[in-house]
């Protein structure tokens, strides 16, 4: 298709096991974007990929969360032994490149998540 | 500290009235504000930009205002129809303290009766 897909759709795991979870932006889009949405809550900023720049991992919680994007298009987030509180929708978005650092001129492009359950 | 805040968590409006959300943001120097519309188990869609330097966008039913004084934008939904019903968000960067991702609001649901 020509949207972001993201994979699993759902993921059921146990605490402390780890995750990955995958992003495929839309082709030719080199800002990628990952957030975490817990319910009543905002769109919480992860991390942002743009082009070959360093990540800007600002918005990462914890050690235990880490992403990575292969060849400048799919993208992987793990989290290394899961928590609770970890339980969240994760959505990935792109877009093409923007003028600010962050992008934020440019619309984003949103996938529909990945609903992660911890047990 | 820093707050973005919409408007009442749900708003409920007659078919055809016209729909205004509020987005209010304390503590931000925004260059740049997005609207987006979210659909229960779907990830947002982007729906309108707005710049600093802009008073007012529209696109069809959508019309979108960013007043810097004010440190509010407004978003209108004319002659409103049950397939407007969704929540809404909006968002911004902070660039002018130096942080360029855009943060969201927690966004108002919308109900549109028939």
């Amino acid at each position: 298709g020509a949207g972001v897909s993201q994979s699993p759709s759902n993921k059921v795991t146990e605490k402390g096991k780890d995750v990955e979870l995958r992003c495929d932006p839309i082709s030719g889009h080199t800002a990628l974007y990952w957030y975490r949405q817990s319910l009543g809550q905002g769109l919480e900023f992860l991390i942002y990929f743009q082009g070959n720049s360093a990540p800007d991992k600002s918005g990462l919680p914890s050690d235990r969360f880490s992403a990575e994007r292969t060849g400048g298009s799919v993208s992987t987030l793990t989290i290394q032994r899961t928590q609770q509180e970890d339980s969240a929708v994760y959505l990935c978005a792109s877009s093409l490149v923007g003028r600010t650092a962050g992008g934020s001129n440019q619309p984003q492009h949103f996938g529909d998540g990945t609903r992660l359950s911890i047990l | 500290s820093q707050k973005i805040e919409q408007n009442s968590e749900a708003l409920n409006i007659q078919e055809g009235k016209t729909a205004t959300l509020t987005c209010n943001y304390t503590n931000y120097s925004p260059a740049y504000l997005q609207w987006y519309r979210q659909d229960p188990g779907r990830g947002p869609v982007f729906l309108l930009l707005i710049r600093e330097n802009e008073k007012e966008k529209r696109k069809e039913r959508l019309k979108v205002t960013f007043d810097t004084t004010l440190k509010q934008s407004l978003f209108h939904i004319t002659a409103s129809q049950p397939a407007d019903s969704a929540t809404y968000l909006c968002a911004l960067d902070n660039i002018g303290a130096g942080s360029y991702q855009l943060t969201f609001g927690k966004g108002t649901k919308l109900s549109v009766i028939p």
